[in-house]
């Protein structure tokens, strides 16, 4: 079946730019993750949704970024004003069940360069 | 807290045997492991739970030693495919599943013919 797409898969944007990058999860996963990950780095926990409830966003880095899954379904992040600092890969991973005892199914990433 | 893995890198010929750590300073409730490809996204290998747990499948096992706060990775005869970058994410035990994983900064596996 179709594993977690995310889209696009590549972005460039000016800095003070706000950009949206969008995850579909595997259909019947309950829970969404999103990571950042620098080059040479392991992923970096952002947020995550348990349906359509975010269940924790201290991960976020500061107030301009946020993220929604209004549907319990596809999410989107959204980071406002863009830095060059936010230049990274973000991934979104997908689950099962709720809690981290389901393995995560990671899309293949939005890599985002901020000029 | 970032868990700390060692080594950071390792280079083995195929069909040699290979353990990766992961150390955390916090009481832990589970443990992933992933396999990360250059280019492509972390590819689960497995999770184990608090209780002391072994798994394995086919050449690759893990365990978990809550009491030392760490796991480690045990890749046995290795193969040409198990070239890549291994992570482990930790969940602490207090977080209730509340703060995600906290993944390792990865040990990069080269096997070589």
């Amino acid at each position: 079946g179709a594993g977690v797409s995310q889209s696009p898969r590549y972005k460039v944007t000016k800095r003070g730019q706000d950009v949206a990058l969008r995850c579909d999860p595997i259909s019947g996963h309950v829970s969404l993750y999103w990571y950042r990950q620098a080059l040479g780095q392991g992923p970096e926990f952002l947020t995550y949704f348990n349906y359509e409830a975010q269940q924790d966003k201290s991960g976020l880095p500061n107030d301009r970024f946020s993220a929604e899954r209004p549907e319990g379904s596809i999410s989107t992040l959204t980071i406002q004003r863009t830095e060059q600092r936010d230049s990274a890969m973000y991934r979104c991973a997908s689950s099962y069940g709720t809690g981290l005892t389901y393995e995560q199914y990671f899309g293949p990433g939005t890599r985002l360069t901020v000029t | 807290q970032q868990p700390v893995q060692s080594p950071q890198a390792v280079i083995l010929r195929e069909g040699e045997d290979a353990v990766i750590n992961c150390s955390s300073s916090k009481a832990l409730y589970s443990v992933h492991w992933y396999r990360q490809k250059h280019g492509e996204a972390p590819v689960f290998l497995m999770i184990l739970l608090k209780g002391g747990e072994q798994k394995g499948h086919d050449k690759i096992s893990a365990s978990f030693n809550e009491k030392k706060q760490q796991s480690s990775l045990y890749l046995t005869a290795s193969q040409l495919s198990y070239s890549g970058t291994y992570f482990c994410g930790t969940e602490n035990d207090s977080g209730g599943g509340a703060d995600g994983l906290t993944f390792g900064k990865g040990t990069h596996l080269i096997i070589q013919p």
